[in-house]
């Protein structure tokens, strides 16, 4: 399945560095969504774009700062991220915003912080 | 806001057996329980999903069944085979912010061949 597709799979970065991690959707969905995944840990809502607006920020530290300038892109920039930082980072998109439609996931990128 | 608890945090089975994954919710309001399938260094799927109109839904070898009384819902998985081996993740639709998903803490399944 390539519905979703979450660029790259994997990236080291020192914490002074700044990179983007880009996910695109090829389903026609108008919801787009970023989660981390913590080992142990239930998968952490971060933001939540509906048809390019952004309806949920949940409580992340300013060096996450996503964007997504269409329905079917999104980024997530990082930049003097913290050891702590370090995870497999999963996008979403479902095909409208609401907690009862299905959310098609990527594969995720594995971020690590040295 | 919404609490999802599920468990066990391990199962393990043998091929042919049953498996029985629970999760309890907080939300009374909650309307949408999805269950997704993650392999290692996979993506999570999403492999079957109940509404609260439902008490119960099956798809070949899985099934959910839904207690909204009580609060909680579960996996059921028959005749399990090896490839059913992954992480499972339960979830509830938050009823006072509609559009978030609060997930378990997933349940490691393994199938003994």
């Amino acid at each position: 399945e390539t519905g979703v597709t979450q660029t790259p799979r994997h990236l080291v970065m020192g914490m002074t560095n700044k990179k983007s991690l880009k996910c695109e959707q090829h389903l026609g969905h108008n919801a787009m969504y970023w989660y981390k995944q913590s080992a142990k840990k239930p998968l952490e809502l971060m933001f939540v774009y509906s048809l390019e607006e952004r309806v949920e920020n949940n409580s992340v530290p300013s060096r996450f700062s996503p964007e997504c300038p269409n329905s079917s892109h999104l980024f997530l920039h990082l930049h003097t991220l913290q050891p702590e930082d370090s995870a497999l980072y999963l996008c979403a998109s479902s095909a409208q915003l609401g907690g009862n439609q299905p959310q098609h996931f990527g594969d995720g990128t594995r971020l690590s912080i040295l | 806001g919404e609490n999802v608890e599920q468990h066990p945090s391990t199962l393990s089975v043998q091929e042919g057996d049953s498996a029985v994954i629970k999760c309890t919710y907080s939300d009374s309001a909650s309307n949408y329980f999805p269950w997704y399938k993650q392999e290692l260094g996979k993506r999570p799927q999403l492999i079957i999903d109940i509404r609260s109109n439902v008490g119960e839904k099956k798809d070949q070898r899985i099934a959910v069944t839904l207690n909204k009384t009580a609060k909680h819902f579960s996996l059921h998985i028959t005749e399990t085979q090896p490839e059913d081996s992954a992480v499972y993740f339960c979830a509830a639709s938050s009823g006072g912010s509609n559009y978030k998903l609060t997930f378990g803490k997933g349940t490691l399944l393994t199938v003994n061949p």
